[in-house]
């Protein structure tokens, strides 16, 4: 069964410092992964997406993950928080037949001035 | 454009009632799906609607169903409401296809059912 595990609950990070989040799926074949972004009260933002090919993605607000088979993960990263960036983070992982995404439980990120 | 459209935003019921949740979705995408949020977790995939029909269904029970009309919009009725069913409800729209593209999601703001 697909499942995905996002270790860290809640990270704090400061302003201009780098972050990585990590995400670890399961998943029998080749997966379609993503990660979403929720700021409080809204609705899930894509920041990536990973289908097949190069496995360093560039997304959205200056974040990127790398897709990495050996260790089934799929870690998102950003060389410098700023302020904005603070939000609930979420891994994702989708069969290749489009009819169900599983979430992880998400990683809060707190960014300190 | 407008992206995918819930209603309402917010609304109250007590234990036993009945909740029917609104969703349009973004222009081009004829796919619905719905997932409930709780505190503090991640959305869970309740089911998924295409051209009128359930295609795929998580762990819910009966109490949860669903409706697609022709213009692609889409209905989460609840029966029997219970506490624990206090969430977030979100719909989210995909596009037309079976490809890759197809399991891009665009997610409204939500529906906050609470449950007394």
């Amino acid at each position: 069964a697909q499942s995905v595990t996002q270790p860290d609950i809640h990270i704090t990070v400061s302003e201009g410092a780098s972050l990585e989040l990590r995400c670890n799926y399961s998943y029998g074949a080749t997966p379609y992964l993503f990660w979403y972004v929720q700021s409080p009260g809204q609705g899930l933002q894509l920041l990536l997406k990973y289908f097949s090919g190069d496995t360093l993605v560039q997304g959205i607000k200056g974040f990127e993950a790398e897709f990495k088979r050996s260790q089934s993960s799929f870690n998102l990263r950003k060389p410098s928080v700023h302020w904005s960036d603070a939000a609930e983070y979420f891994c994702a992982v989708a069969n290749t037949g489009g009819f169900k995404t599983i979430f992880g439980a998400g990683t809060r990120l707190f960014v300190k001035a | 454009d407008a992206g995918v459209t819930q209603s309402p935003t917010h609304l109250i019921k007590t234990r036993g009632q009945q909740v029917t949740l609104r969703c349009s979705p973004k222009s081009g995408h004829d796919t619905v799906s719905w997932y409930q949020q709780a505190l503090g977790q991640g959305p869970q995939f309740i089911f998924q609607y295409y051209e009128e029909e359930e295609r795929q269904r998580g762990n819910f029970p009966d109490r949860f169903s669903g409706h697609q009309f022709p213009n692609y919009s889409s209905e989460l009725n609840v029966n029997a409401l219970l506490l624990g069913d206090s969430a977030l409800y979100l719909c989210a729209s995909s596009p037309r296809g079976q490809g890759s593209g197809a399991n891009v999601l665009t997610f409204g703001a939500g529906s906050r059912l609470t449950v007394l």
